[in-house]
This record gives structure tokens, C-alpha cells and sequence, in this order.
């Protein structure tokens, strides 16, 4: 068990540019998530695959956020004309499972910084 | 409005006696209940879960309980050791929700030597 990877562990980037960012799963996962975390808060859900299908957005994605997981495998994370207020940890989860009573598996995240 | 409530940003307990970390929470529909630590730039550990058909589950030194009533659950770590210091986040999943977790804000767990 290699765990949940995630690349780059830290970017700082300025305001206006694009980020893409990589999430690799336990590789017998067949469902991921992505969450983002600020300061003084907990984790909030941004975005969910199962397999290579994208079941569920929040509305804290925005039009400028774009995620992907072909073939079901690794998920990438964009960010198109970052602002300071995407600033924060973007943490990836994996996890096994049809229903959603299932243990998530987190990644170490990488954070953003945004300037 | 938040889902799930951690009231107690933080909690200093000595080594050896029992922490106890609390949280609520407000959706009736949720019915799986997680507890996570977290050190600083690492990402969060699953420690302990709870289904809501259950009012207590037990892991070693971790015990969550489980109040459908009151809508409230609690942790407790016993013997509380200075390795447990960390930031502890409650969470918590609905039927039909697909599994996304909703958190809470965290308690921040000291552990005196």
C-alpha cells in the first residue's frame, strides 16, 4: 500500500496564471475526491470521481476549477487565472466502495499560494 | 450554515489522562460518522469511524460514541499520550450524498508531558 501521492507538495504561483495539479489513488481505489483547506478550517469537498466518471461538483468549483481522471486511474486539479482567494492546502482522497459509508484515504496535499 | 460543529478550538490534557474531543452536527440524514488527526503539512490520518447503527465503536486507545438523539459524538483517547497531539476533525456522510465528507472546523489536541 503506497499510499495517496500528490504533486507538487507546494506551489506558489502568481495571480492571473493557470495551475495544474496531480493526484495518484491507492491503486484499487475506484472512487476520488478532492477537498480544499483553508486556515482554521476543515477540509470542504470540491469535487468526486468514480472511476473515470465525474458524479459530483460542489459550488465552491468554480467555472475557472477543472478536474479529470482518464481511465480511472490518476486525477488532475486545474486552476485557471488563479486569484489570492484560491490560496489554501488542495487535498486529494481515495477510497473503495459503491456506497459512500467507506474510509477516505488522504494524500498530503499540496498547497497553493497564490501572489 | 455549518453542518458539523466542533465547538472547542483547542484542548491541553496531561499525559496518561483521557481526552475527550466533542462534535455536533445539524443533517438527521447523515449516517456515517469519521474522526481524522492531522499534523502540520501532512494530510488527515483516519482514526476511528461509526455507522449510525452503532452508539460506540472501540479501537485500542480510541472509543467514538455516538448520540443520534442529541445529534452528537465524541472521541475519547486513554491513555492520552504527547505523540496524540495533533488537530482532530470530526466528519460526516449522508445517504444519497455520494460519500463527500463535510467537516468540521477541528480541535487542536496539546499533550503535556
Amino acid at each position: 500500500d503506497t499510499g495517496v501521492s500528490q504533486n507538487p507538495r507546494h506551489k506558489i504561483t502568481k495571480r492571473g496564471q493557470n495551475v495544474t495539479f496531480r493526484c495518484d489513488p491507492i491503486s484499487e481505489h475506484n472512487r476520488l475526491y478532492w477537498y480544499r483547506q483553508t486556515l482554521g478550517q476543515g477540509p470542504e469537498f470540491l469535487t468526486y470521481f468514480q472511476n473515470e466518471a465525474q458524479l459530483e461538483k460542489s459550488r465552491l468549483l468554480s467555472d475557472r476549477f477543472s478536474a479529470e481522471r482518464p481511465k480511472g486511474s490518476f486525477s488532475t486539479l486545474e486552476i485557471q487565472r488563479t486569484e489570492q482567494g484560491d490560496s489554501a492546502m488542495y487535498l486529494c482522497a481515495s477510497s473503495l466502495g459503491q456506497t459512500g459509508s467507506t474510509r477516505q484515504y488522504f494524500g498530503p496535499g499540496t498547497r497553493l499560494t497564490v501572489t | 450554515d455549518q453542518q458539523v460543529k466542533q465547538n472547542s478550538p483547542s484542548l491541553s490534557v496531561q499525559e496518561g489522562r483521557i481526552s475527550i474531543l466533542n462534535c455536533d452536527y445539524t443533517n438527521s440524514m447523515f449516517d456515517y460518522f469519521l474522526w481524522y488527526k492531522k499534523y502540520p503539512a501532512e494530510g488527515p490520518t483516519f482514526l476511528i469511524s461509526i455507522s449510525s447503527i452503532k452508539d460506540k465503536n472501540e479501537d485500542g486507545r480510541f472509543t467514538v460514541f455516538l448520540n443520534k438523539s442529541a445529534k452528537h459524538l465524541s472521541l475519547h483517547i486513554v491513555p492520552s499520550q504527547p505523540g496524540d497531539s495533533a488537530v482532530y476533525f470530526c466528519a460526516a456522510s449522508g445517504r444519497g450524498s455520494q460519500g463527500n465528507l463535510i467537516f468540521g472546523k477541528g480541535t487542536k489536541l496539546s499533550v503535556k508531558p
